[in-house]
């Protein structure tokens, strides 16, 4: 079965901590992403990478960045958490191709104190 | 750009009722078109998908169309139940490795 696993179901941290996220697909597909979801908001892009430290911008990459050191596992950071980015986190993974799905982790749900 | 414009909810039915959840799209050449669904609690996981125009997709007893000539891709059930309750994205993939979201439509089913 495929499996997107994210590193945390809910995670409560203070203002201006550094704060990880870790995302783990066993699927060997090369794109990976990074959403955040907000009511009536949606799901807005933060980052995607389509390759073994290859990344590029989203939507909303502005106090985010991201890491891609091995193919599987795809991390976004939180330089220095604000209370604005208290929201829900989904990574998600998808082979190349139009047509092709994407399959989401359970979400991270993430509040800053 | 591509996008994706979703039927605003939330929506709360009855059950056995008639379900429509609304999606167009606009995008440059062929895209593919999805709808995800999102129970409480969970990711998302792909209820259905259409690749071409014309094409029908279904699963789990809803259908969505692919209909070029009025950009749409809309959702339909037959007959809900409670376990049908969750959020439903439309999602459209051109070209680039992006997927592009509605905004979500919450629908509750009630006894």
């Amino acid at each position: 079965d495929v499996k997107v696993t994210q590193s945390s179901r809910y995670l409560v941290k203070r203002t201006g901590e550094k704060v990880f996220l870790e995302c783990v697909q066993d699927m060997d597909h090369e794109n990976m992403f990074w959403y955040r979801q907000d009511p009536g908001l949606g799901l807005r892009l933060i980052y995607f990478s389509y390759d073994v430290k290859m990344k590029e911008k989203g939507d909303i990459p502005e106090g985010y960045s991201v890491s891609r050191e091995k193919k599987e596992r795809f991390s976004l950071i939180l330089e220095s958490a604000s209370t604005n980015q208290t929201s829900m986190y989904l990574c998600a993974s998808r082979p190349p191709g139009r047509s092709t799905e994407a399959f989401f982790g359970q979400g991270t749900r993430l509040t800053v104190v | 750009g591509d996008s994706v414009t979703q039927m605003e909810g939330p929506v709360t039915l009855s059950e056995e009722a008639f379900l429509t959840i609304n999606c167009t799209y606009t995008a440059t050449g062929y895209p593919s078109l999805f709808w995800y669904v999102q129970y409480p609690g969970e990711g998302l996981q792909l209820l259905l998908k259409a690749t071409k125009a014309d094409d029908k997709g279904s699963n789990k007893g809803f259908e969505a169309t692919y209909r070029k000539e009025t950009t749409s891709f809309h959702l339909e059930k037959g007959s809900v139940q409670v376990s049908d309750s969750a959020v439903y994205f439309c999602a459209l993939s051109g070209t680039g490795n992006q997927f592009y979201f509605g905004t979500g439509t919450s629908l509750t089913v009630i006894p």
